[in-house]
């Protein structure tokens, strides 16, 4: 099984009000990532994990978090959302970090 | 930093004609490795084809690119297009001496095939 597993699909959530999203993964993947997608953007790489080891992006770092209490899962929070974060959010994993990266088919976050 | 462009965001084709979309990249690395990744409408990316190897050509599913450092390019072709091509196609970037993980996208190009 080489799915990665996104919940919710969609979400709607209020400005000022936080934001979970979960991942999960049953490759025994050592690393996962959370990426942001926004309509004719690239894929930005906001975080990811190798193991226990949380790597965070240098522009992105004080918005969003992350908490990984085991392998398999992966969580992206927002403490206080904004407009700014209505976007298409990637999670992936991959065996190490050189490897392939695996897609979840994303969760489509909408900030009201 | 690095950055991947791929210079058309839209590509639309008659069904049999071949397929070419364009990636170039910059990046510090000697050795990057060069990916495809396709998204079709409601599903998640899944890897079409990788290569680290200069001058090599790489095959899957009818899908082929040439890694070609002196260019910096990893052009993706294939030479009759179908309509079941029809989707989001991202070139992406890896250096090879990282330990970041760090995948960097271009912006995608849509393609359409048509009957």
């Amino acid at each position: 099984d080489t799915t990665v597993k996104q919940n919710p699909r969609y979400k709607l959530a209020r400005v000022g009000k936080p934001v979970n999203l979960i991942c999960s993964q049953t490759m025994n993947h050592d690393t996962m990532y959370w990426y942001q997608k926004k309509p004719n953007q690239a894929p930005k790489l906001l975080l990811f994990y190798y193991d226990k080891i949380l790597n965070r992006e240098a522009d992105t770092f004080e918005k969003f978090q992350s908490s990984r209490p085991n392998n398999s899962f992966c969580s992206l929070y927002i403490g206080s959302a904004g407009l700014e974060y209505s976007a298409m959010y990637l999670c992936a994993s991959s065996r190490n970090i050189a490897e392939t990266l695996y897609f979840g088919s994303g969760t489509r976050l909408t900030v009201l | 930093g690095d950055s991947v462009t791929q210079t058309e965001g839209l590509v639309t084709l008659t069904e049999g004609l071949p397929v070419m979309l364009n990636c170039t990249y910059q990046t510090i690395y000697s050795n990057p490795f060069l990916f495809w990744y396709v998204q079709h409408l409601n599903e998640s990316p899944r890897l079409l084809l990788k290569s680290f190897t200069d001058n090599k050509r790489t095959e899957h599913q009818g899908f082929h690119a040439t890694l070609h450092k002196s260019s910096s390019s990893f052009h993706l072709q294939k030479s009759s297009a179908q309509l079941s091509d029809s989707a989001l196609y991202y070139c992406a970037l890896r250096g090879y001496n990282t330990n970041t993980g760090k995948l960097t996208f271009g912006d995608g190009t849509v393609l359409t095939v048509k009957p």
